[in-house]
C-alpha cells in the first residue's frame, strides 16, 4: 500500500522560507504515469494545488505562486520537496503531498494517494 | 485559471435520502479531467470519482458522477451516516483547481 508522509517545521516566521519534504513508501516514485504534488488547504477552505513534479524533474506550478515556489525530487531517497519563499500569514495551511496518476486510455488524471497533511503556521 | 463553483454550500439531508451536488466551471473542462473527493474532519481528501463518471478503486456504486463541459454532478444514493462530509470537485486544466466544497450534513 502506497504511503506518503510529510515532514518539516510546523511554525515559520513571516518573510522566511517554508520547507517541507514528502517521503514515499510502499511503491515506486519513478514511473512515467505519476506526478508528485503539493496541495495546501487553509483552515475552513478548499484545497489549493501548488506544484507538481515527475521522476525526471519536469515541473508544473500554480501561476500565482510560481515566483515563490520550488519543487524538487530525490528519487534515490523516494522523496520530493517544497520550498515556499517569503511566507506571510496567508500561507498558513495544512500542506498535503499527493500522487497524481495519469490514466492513458481514456486519458484522465486524478490525485489518488494523499499524505495525512501537516499544519504549517506562519507567525512571529 | 478555471474557477469551480459548487452548490449548494451546505446540504442538509437525512440518512436514506439521495444527495445531488453540483459543480460548475467558469470554462469548459474536458470530462476526463474532472474529479470528486470526499473529506472528513482531520483527514485528507479521498478520491471518489475521476473522469467525471468513473469510480475510484473501492468506492461503492452509491456514488455516481455525471456531466460534461461546464456542468458536473455528484449523486449519492441512499445516504448513510458515514457519507456526511465535505465534497470537493477538482479539474485538471493548465492549472489544477478545486471547488470551495459542499458540506453534506445530517438533517
Amino acid at each position: 500500500q502506497l504511503q506518503l508522509q510529510e515532514s518539516g517545521p510546523g511554525l515559520v516566521k513571516p518573510s522566511e522560507t517554508l520547507s517541507l519534504t514528502c517521503t514515499v513508501s510502499g511503491g515506486s516514485i519513478s514511473s512515467s504515469i505519476y506526478y508528485w504534488a503539493w496541495i495546501r488547504q487553509p483552515p475552513g477552505k478548499g484545497p489549493e494545488w501548488i506544484a507538481s513534479i515527475n521522476y525526471s524533474g519536469n515541473t508544473f506550478y500554480k501561476p500565482s505562486l510560481r515566483s515563490r515556489v520550488t519543487i524538487s525530487i530525490d528519487t534515490s531517497k523516494s522523496q520530493f520537496s517544497l520550498k515556499l519563499a517569503s511566507v506571510t500569514a496567508a500561507d498558513t495551511a495544512i500542506y498535503y503531498c499527493a500522487r497524481r496518476t495519469e490514466q492513458v486510455v481514456p486519458r484522465a488524471y486524478y490525485f489518488d494517494y494523499w499524505g495525512q497533511g501537516t499544519l504549517v503556521t506562519v507567525s512571529s | 485559471e478555471v474557477v469551480l463553483t459548487q452548490s449548494p454550500g451546505t446540504l442538509s439531508l437525512s440518512p436514506g435520502e439521495r444527495a445531488t451536488l453540483s459543480c460548475r466551471a467558469s470554462q469548459s473542462v474536458g470530462g476526463n479531467y474532472l474529479a470528486w473527493y470526499q473529506q472528513k474532519p482531520g483527514q485528507a481528501p479521498r478520491l471518489l470519482i475521476y473522469g467525471a463518471s468513473s469510480r475510484a478503486t473501492g468506492i461503492p456504486d452509491k456514488f455516481s458522477g455525471s456531466g460534461s463541459g461546464t456542468d458536473f454532478t455528484l449523486t449519492i444514493s441512499r445516504l448513510e451516516p458515514e457519507d456526511f462530509a465535505v465534497y470537493y470537485c477538482q479539474q485538471f486544466g493548465s492549472s489544477a483547481t478545486f471547488g470551495q466544497g459542499t458540506r453534506l450534513e445530517i438533517k
